[in-house]
């Protein structure tokens, strides 16, 4: 069955650094998110993204998260100065028009971003 | 702000048994219900979802009911089985965008 998959399964940086998480979305799929879980928090949605440009994005989504497409297969979530609070679970998903739902969206393992 | 509330952190049934997670939606404007299963360390796994034109839809062993006027949702576990053990999350999504909004989570526990 396909899935999502995401590298790296854990990243730790230090704070200021910038760091860029990468996930493969299902191949036929045509929307991609990013969504991050805090410890002991519910999954808070980043930032969905559509024919190669963000469709919507939240209040978190601030000037130091971007996203892109680098080529056909990958999604990634750049973070240019990280910050102590933006250590979290970090999730990749995808949609696409399947199974009668029009956002069904499929996750990923999650990369857990530590930031000393 | 809790748009999706899951009022129980835990539950626990016996194997066999009718497990059922509730859900309450505060946003009259979300209109696609989803459940996801999450095992620690890994993402969370699509399990079933209803739109709002149904109030009940069925898969296998799982059964999602949906109330509009109470705006309340639950997941029901028929039969439930150890397997079933996770953190159950309820989220919601409207027609106008394509976030999905998540309640904090149920963790079940299936005993045998």
């Amino acid at each position: 069955e396909p899935e999502v998959t995401q590298t790296p399964s854990h990243q730790v940086t230090q704070m200021g650094q910038e760091v860029i998480l990468r996930c493969v979305p299902i191949s036929n799929h045509l929307y991609f998110y990013w969504y991050r879980q805090i410890l002991g928090q519910k999954v808070e949605f980043l930032v969905s993204f559509y024919n190669n440009e963000i469709s919507e994005k939240s209040e978190i989504f601030d000037d130091q998260f971007s996203v892109e497409r680098p080529d056909g297969s990958n999604f990634t979530l750049k973070i240019r100065s990280t910050k102590l609070e933006d250590s979290a679970m970090y999730f990749c998903a995808s949609s696409g028009l399947g199974r009668g739902g029009y956002n069904e969206q499929f996750f990923g393992p999650g990369t857990r971003l530590t930031v000393l | 702000d809790q748009q999706v509330k899951q009022n129980s952190p835990s539950l626990s049934v016996q194997e066999g048994r009718i497990s059922i997670l509730n859900c309450d939606y505060t946003n009259s404007m979300f209109d696609y219900f989803l459940w996801y299963k999450k095992y620690p360390a890994e993402g969370p796994t699509f399990l079933i979802s209803i739109s709002s034109i149904k109030d009940k839809n069925e898969d296998g062993r799982f059964t999602v009911f949906l109330n509009k006027s109470a705006k309340h949702l639950s997941l029901h576990i028929v039969p439930s089985q150890p397997g079933d053990s996770a953190v159950y999350f309820c989220a919601a999504s409207s027609n106008s965008g394509y976030a999905l909004n998540f309640g904090k989570g149920t963790s079940l526990l299936v005993t045998p």
